[in-house]
């Protein structure tokens, strides 16, 4: 798999925006850009994905940079329950998951 | 709403045992995943199926690790004997594979949270 950089940690404010980052500058042209999170004491869940174009669904956005070398998980209004390690993944095809240590997101209320 | 089952949830047991664990992959996947997850090592995969075949066990230590899918509403990891560096949270996820390629959303369980003295 590509690698992925993301911050170890981030802190946000309850109901405001968060943008968590990731540079994936070694991504080739077919890797799509999978998030997953996970929330204490449960498994990890898929959030979203996109391969160029920025992705909405019900639970965030994804912006992708047009280099495609980085991208952007937006949570529009962040909830205490959005509290959760979130990682970028790229995954090859093998198609299994390569986690790395991911984001810790912290929300405050 | 569909989901994957992992049981046990909690498995406590000694050194030199067998554990078995077990999962439900939700009905229709064709992929089914085993991670492990530890303080030290985070998320890792061990061993992974497609339409209950094995595809990669690479992960896993071989001389005690096994992985098996009896039918496709059933995934085994079995470890014997068991050893303390094993305690760990063992995760279960299934996922459906496209033909046409293309990324595949992985559905985790809660896992199996094993603790060998």
């Amino acid at each position: 798999d590509a690698k992925t950089t993301q911050p170890n940690s981030m802190e946000s404010n309850e109901e405001e925006p968060v943008h968590l980052p990731c540079n994936h500058s070694t991504i080739s042209g077919t890797d799509y850009i999978h998030w997953y999170r996970q929330l204490p004491s449960q498994g990890p869940e898929y959030v979203i994905h996109g391969l160029t174009s920025n992705v909405n669904n019900r639970m965030a956005s994804l912006a992708i940079a047009e280099d495609r070398k980085s991208s952007t998980l937006i949570l529009h209004r962040a909830t205490l329950r959005d509290a959760a390690v979130y990682y970028c993944i790229l995954p090859a095809g093998r198609r299994a998951l390569t986690f790395g240590s991911g984001t810790r997101l912290q929300v405050q209320p | 709403d569909a989901r994957v089952t992992q049981t046990p949830r909690h498995k406590v047991t000694e050194m030199g045992q067998e554990v078995t664990m077990r999962c439900q992959p939700i009905l229709g996947h064709n992929t089914v995943f085993w991670y492990r997850q530890t303080m030290m090592q985070g998320l890792e995969l061990l061993a992974y199926f497609r339409n209950r075949a094995p595809l990669d066990d690479s992960g896993m230590p071989k001389d005690r690790f096994s992985a098996e899918m009896p039918d496709a509403t059933l995934a085994t990891l079995k470890i014997q004997p068991s050893e303390p560096r094993d305690s760990a949270v063992y995760f279960c996820a299934s996922g459906l594979v496209l033909s046409g390629g293309g990324p595949d959303t992985q559905y985790f369980g809660p896992g199996t949270r094993l603790t060998v003295l």
